[in-house]
C-alpha cells in the first residue's frame, strides 16, 4: 500500500498570505489528522476529519482551518499567514479514529516571511 | 484540558548506555503509543499499550504502562547511534473524543 502523501512538500510564502496544503491518506483509511510541529512546541494537533466531517478540533484560531474530501483526501488551509505559522505540517491517516494508529507523511515545511 | 508531559526534553548519552524516556498524563489514559521521528523524517508508531500495567518488549525497547494508566515509560537497553532521534509518546483520554495528545517528546542523541 502506498504511504500517506502530502503536496508540497516546501512552500514559502509571506504574511498576509493564504497557503492551502493537501494529503492523500493510505487507501482505506477514512480518518485524517493534522498536526502543527515546531522546535518549540512539539506536536500540536490541529484537527481531525472523518467522512468528510471535522470530529475534532484543537486549540488553533479560525485562520486554520480544513476539509475532507468523499475520497477521504482532506486540504488544510491557513488565511492570513504570520510569521509564527512557520512550522512542519503533518497529516496522519488512521483507519477508522483520531487515535488509532497514526500513520504520518512526509510533511509539508511551510516557511513564512 | 487533558494535557501529556514528557521528559527529559534532551538526552545525550554514550553508544552503549541505556535511556529512558518518561510520560506522564494529567487524566487517566485509555491507551498510550509511542512514535519515534528520525532527523528530518517523520514519527512512525512503534507500539500500543492499553492494559494497566502492561509491559511490551521490543528488541532492546521495553515500554511500561502505569498501573494506574497515567504514566508511561519507554526504556531501551544498550543504545545504538541508529536509535538517534525525537520519541513522542501520545495518550488517548477516557472520553470518546478519540482524540491523540501528544507529548513534547525526548530527543534522543548518541555519542559514537
Amino acid at each position: 500500500k502506498a504511504g500517506v502523501t502530502q503536496t508540497p512538500r516546501y512552500l514559502i510564502k509571506t504574511r498576509g498570505q493564504q497557503v492551502t496544503l493537501s494529503c492523500s491518506p493510505i487507501s482505506g483509511h477514512r480518518s485524517v489528522s493534522w498536526y502543527q510541529q515546531t522546535p518549540g512546541q512539539g506536536l500540536q494537533f490541529l484537527f481531525e476529519y472523518f467522512s468528510e466531517t471535522q470530529r475534532n478540533k484543537g486549540n488553533f484560531p479560525g485562520r486554520f482551518s480544513g476539509r475532507q474530501f468523499s475520497n477521504s483526501r482532506s486540504e488544510m488551509n491557513v488565511s492570513t499567514l504570520e510569521l509564527g505559522d512557520s512550522a512542519l505540517y503533518l497529516c496522519a491517516s488512521s483507519l477508522r479514529t483520531g487515535s488509532d494508529t497514526q500513520y504520518f507523511g512526509p510533511g509539508t515545511r511551510l516557511t513564512v516571511l | 484540558g487533558q494535557q501529556v508531559m514528557q521528559i527529559p526534553q534532551y538526552q545525550h548519552v554514550q553508544e552503549g548506555e541505556d535511556f529512558t524516556t518518561y510520560c506522564n498524563s494529567s487524566t487517566t489514559l485509555s491507551n498510550i503509543q509511542w512514535y519515534k521521528q528520525r532527523p528530518g523524517g517523520h514519527p512512525v508508531f512503534l507500539i500500543q499499550l492499553v492494559k494497566s500495567g502492561e509491559v511490551k518488549k521490543q528488541k532492546r525497547l521495553t515500554f511500561q504502562f502505569g498501573e494506574a494508566k497515567k504514566n508511561s515509560s519507554l526504556h531501551i537497553t544498550a543504545t545504538q547511534t541508529t536509535d538517534v532521534g525525537t520519541y513522542f509518546c501520545a495518550g488517548q483520554g477516557m472520553d470518546s473524543s478519540y482524540k491523540l495528545i501528544f507529548g513534547s517528546g525526548t530527543r534522543l542523541l548518541v555519542r559514537p
